[in-house]
């Protein structure tokens, strides 16, 4: 079974500051990557999909690696602000029609 | 872009009570999910549908079922509502299994 981690489990960082978030996966047998955002009481935004053959992802902001056989990915957020304050979710597709999720990690950006 | 829309925000049921919650999209995708959220459980798939008519358990299917009668709706049913099944609850949908999955906004349901 497919266990995800994500460490730390929350961090807060100054304005500007750049964010590292980590997700860790067992099976390397992997589909796909994805990464959400989660504000509080709301739904799940999707931030990057990548696939198993693709070493990373870039949209503005966000750059999010793979590294399929050591089973990480990484979130690089740059120059982060008040806004980017969200839980950060990372799932893992392993199968057909399964997502296995971290736990998240809850990022607190300080003006 | 794919837009996912869960009718309720907040729902508040009695227990017994038999509770749907309907979820659409609206680009045509083939599979759907039902997700329920609860502190310290992450997230956890309840029942998904890869077709019209078709649906599948998924890790947590007891004291629910759904419904897909059509490919833009999935709906999840509570047969009888019970204070355990007080959660948020998020409903998926994903044009294949190549692609990345869509979230709706969720349904905070609570069971009194």
């Amino acid at each position: 079974k497919q266990e995800v981690t994500q460490i730390p489990a929350a961090l807060s960082v100054p304005e500007g500051e750049n964010l590292v978030l980590n997700c860790s996966f067992t099976d390397s047998a992997i589909y796909n990557l994805q990464w959400f955002r989660q504000d509080p009481g709301k739904g799940l935004t999707s931030l990057l999909l990548i696939q198993s053959s693709q070493r990373e992802q870039t949209s503005g902001r966000l750059n999010a690696s793979l590294d399929k056989s050591s089973g990480r990915s990484t979130l690089y957020i740059a120059a982060s602000q008040p806004g980017d304050s969200a839980t950060y979710l990372c799932a893992v597709k392993s199968n057909d029609y399964k997502l296995s999720f971290g736990a998240g990690t809850t990022v607190t950006v300080r003006a | 872009d794919v837009k996912v829309t869960q009718s309720s925000r907040y729902l508040v049921k009695r227990t017994g009570e038999k509770v749907f919650l309907e979820c659409v999209q609206d680009m045509d995708h083939e599979n759907m999910f039902w997700y329920r959220q609860d502190p310290g459980l992450g997230l956890r798939l309840i029942y998904f549908s890869y077709d019209v008519k078709m649906k599948e358990k998924g890790d947590i299917p007891e004291g629910y079922s759904v419904s897909r009668e059509k490919k833009e709706r999935f709906s999840l049913i509570l047969e009888s509502a019970s204070t355990n099944q007080t959660s948020m609850y998020l409903c998926a949908s994903r044009l294949d299994y190549n692609y990345g999955y869509t979230f709706g906004s969720g349904t905070r349901l609570t069971v009194v």
